[in-house]
Parts: C-alpha cells; sequence; structure tokens
C-alpha cells in the first residue's frame, strides 16, 4: 500500500458526460501528479500540482481540468467524455523539495460507453 | 527528445533465470531513473532508481545497470520468481520542481515455475 487513495476504482460512463475523480496523496506530500495509462498510448503524464498550484502541463486535453486543495486532496475532471477517454487514471504524489520519488495509487478505471 | 525507448516488449524466463530489461533515452538532461513494477489490477509501485553520478544500483534481487554515454540503463532481476511476474516500467525525469516521469512502453515478465 503506497499511502495514496483513489476514488472510485471504478467508473462506468456514458460518451458526452462528466465525471470527476479523487486523489489523496501521501501523509506529508506536497505534490500530485496525474497519469493516464491506456493500451494505445501507455502511461503519460498529464498534469501536476504542487502545494495547490499547478505546476506542470503534460498531454492533457482542453476537457480535462485538475486542482488540488488546501487539505492536498486533488481532483482531475474529465468532461465531454468521448470513448477514447477509457483508460486508467492514476494520481501519484511526492515531497518535491526532499526527494523524486512518486508513489502511485490504486488508479480509477474509466469506462466510457 | 522526451521519449524513453524500453525492450523487450515481453519476456518468458525460467524460475531462478535472470531477466533483463532495457531502456534507452534521448534526452541528455534526464537525472533520475526509476523503474516501476505494476500487478494487474493495481497502480506502479517504485522498484529501484538510479542517478546518472553511479553505474550500477543494487537492492536485493534487483539491479540497475547504467550506461551514461550510451544514454541506457537496464534491470536485472536476478533468481526470478514466479511473483515476479509482472509488468515492468522504466521511467526518466528532468531536474526541476516537475519531476514529471516519462515513462517506456512496458515490458510484461512471465517468469514460469
Amino acid at each position: 500500500d503506497s499511502g495514496v487513495t483513489q476514488t472510485p476504482k471504478h467508473l462506468i460512463t456514458a460518451t458526452g458526460q462528466r465525471v470527476t475523480l479523487r486523489c489523496s496523496p501521501r501523509s506529508g506530500d506536497l505534490s500530485v501528479y496525474w497519469y493516464q495509462q491506456s493500451l494505445d498510448q501507455g502511461l503519460q503524464f498529464l498534469i501536476q500540482y504542487y502545494n495547490g498550484e499547478e505546476r506542470a502541463k503534460g498531454n492533457i486535453l482542453e476537457r480535462f481540468s485538475a486542482q488540488q486543495f488546501p487539505d492536498l486532496h486533488s481532483e482531475l475532471n474529465l468532461s465531454s467524455l468521448e470513448l477514447g477517454d477509457s483508460a486508467l487514471y492514476f494520481c501519484a504524489s511526492s515531497v518535491v523539495v526532499v526527494g523524486d520519488e512518486q508513489f502511485f495509487g490504486p488508479g480509477t478505471r474509466l469506462t466510457v460507453l | 527528445q522526451q521519449q524513453v525507448k524500453q525492450s523487450p516488449q515481453s519476456l518468458i524466463v525460467q524460475k531462478g533465470g535472470i531477466s533483463i530489461i532495457n531502456c534507452a533515452y534521448e534526452n541528455t538532461a534526464f537525472d533520475y531513473f526509476p523503474w516501476y513494477q505494476q500487478f494487474p489490477g493495481k497502480g506502479p509501485a517504485l522498484l529501484i532508481a538510479i542517478r546518472p553520478d553511479v553505474s550500477e544500483k543494487k537492492e536485493g534481487r534487483f539491479t540497475i545497470s547504467f550506461n551514461k554515454s550510451a544514454k541506457q540503463f537496464s534491470l536485472h532481476i536476478m533468481d526470478s520468481q514466479p511473483g515476479d511476474s509482472a509488468t515492468y516500467f522504466c521511467a526518466a525525469s528532468r531536474p526541476g520542481s516537475a519531476r514529471q516521469l516519462t515513462f517506456g512502453s512496458g515490458t510484461q515478465l512471465t517468469v514460469l515455475p
């Protein structure tokens, strides 16, 4: 158990809908990363937040957005969902200043029908 | 220049054998190279990591070999066990506050009993 929690574990929804994925980092970790894992694209970095502020963006679609709250939990919002958005979404956390290690949560499996 | 290339895509090894997975990178700015292990239905788990100032790092049965001039690094699993059967990902990150990981495409390892 990495100490990173993600909810829900599974999410099934329809095209055009909007969903919110939640992540709670390890105690003491200030940085949260979101990654998408799909069969054709592999593991890809989406976005990073550090202590409430957006720090870096990767291959994140404009339909996707994220935020990190004062208690350091983070939410990834996916809107206008398409079939191709079906994937595993992982969040990872790290203590940026102290080390580089990123610890991954168990993921949310999103299925868009 | 952000790509990390991983091979082989799949690997079958007999119990007690040595498993070797290779990765190559292009961006010389990368300075942190972790390996992650992922079991089906789970998030990636940090296995071992190395920095370019050392050529080898060993933790138990797992060893990373690093060749800075060739821009290659590899994971060696000694005395491979059926419980090691999983997907292994190499990754790399650059200096800075973002530290997002660029992942290889993964190697599915099967250790036969």
